[in-house]
C-alpha cells in the first residue's frame, strides 16, 4: 500500500539556517502530494502542495519540488525564522490521505 | 463556524471504558477522516467516510474502533475497551470532494485522549 517516510526529529537550527526535511513515498499511481504544519497549540494547515511530477508547491518562503524518479517531495527553506518552529508533516493522496510520522522543528535566535 | 471543531478538547477516561468524540466538519464537505496522532509515530488512519446524497460509505471499522456519522457534518468517533496505549490526540480532517488528488484537508484542533 501507500506509504510515506519522513526524516527523524527532531531538528534544531539556528535562525536564518537553511532547512531540509526529506520525505520519500511509495504509492501506486500518481498521487498529490502535501506538507502540512502543525504549530505549537494549533491543528494541522497546509503548507503546500502538488499533484504531478516536476510541480513546485511553494509557500511563505517553504519550497519542495515533486519528484517521481527518486519518490521524493523534500522539504526547504533558505532561511528559517523563530516562527517556523512546529511539527511538519509529509502527505500523499492517492485514495485515502496518509501522513508520515512529523518532523519537530526547533529554530533558535 | 468555518472551520472543523472537535469535542472537547481533552478526556481523560478509566481503562476499559467507552468514550466517544466528537467532529463538526464544514458543511458540505463529503468525506471526513479520522487519525490518531501519537509523537514519533505520526498520524494514522483509523476510519474515514464519504457521503453523498444517495448514501453514506464508511470505513471498515478497526476492532475497537468505529466512527458514526449521524449527519453529513457531524462525526462521532467511539473506541471501546479504552487501553492505555489509546493515550493520543484524535484528529478529525474533512476534504470538500470526492475528487482524488489535490484537495486539502481541513483539520480541527483534536482531542487528547488520556487513559489511565
Amino acid at each position: 500500500g501507500n506509504s510515506v517516510t519522513q526524516m527523524e526529529g527532531p531538528v534544531t537550527l539556528s535562525e536564518e539556517a537553511f532547512l531540509t526535511i526529506n520525505c520519500t513515498y511509495t504509492a501506486t499511481g500518481y498521487p498529490s502530494l502535501f506538507w502540512y504544519v502543525q504549530y505549537p497549540g494549533e491543528g494541522l494547515q497546509l503548507l503546500l502542495k502538488a499533484t504531478k511530477a516536476d510541480d513546485k508547491g511553494s509557500n511563505k518562503g517553504f519550497e519542495a519540488t515533486y519528484r517521481k524518479e527518486t519518490t521524493s517531495f523534500h522539504l526547504e527553506k533558505g532561511s528559517v525564522q523563530v516562527s517556523d518552529s512546529a511539527v511538519y508533516f509529509c502527505a500523499l493522496k492517492g485514495g485515502k490521505l496518509i501522513f508520515g510520522q512529523g518532523t519537530e522543528l526547533s529554530v533558535k535566535p | 463556524g468555518a472551520g472543523v471543531s472537535q469535542s472537547p478538547r481533552y478526556k481523560v477516561a478509566k481503562r476499559g471504558r467507552d468514550v466517544a468524540l466528537r467532529c463538526d466538519s464544514i458543511s458540505g464537505h463529503v468525506t471526513l477522516y479520522w487519525y490518531r496522532q501519537t509523537l514519533g509515530q505520526g498520524s494514522e488512519v483509523l476510519t474515514y467516510s464519504q457521503s453523498d446524497a444517495q448514501r453514506d460509505k464508511s470505513g471498515r471499522p478497526s476492532g475497537r474502533f468505529s466512527a458514526e456519522r449521524p449527519e453529513r457534518s457531524v462525526s462521532t468517533l467511539k473506541i471501546q475497551r479504552t487501553e492505555q496505549g489509546d493515550s493520543a490526540v484524535y484528529l478529525c480532517a474533512s476534504i470538500p470532494s470526492l475528487r482524488q488528488g489535490n484537495t486539502e484537508a481541513f483539520f480541527g484542533q483534536g482531542t487528547r485522549l488520556t487513559v489511565v
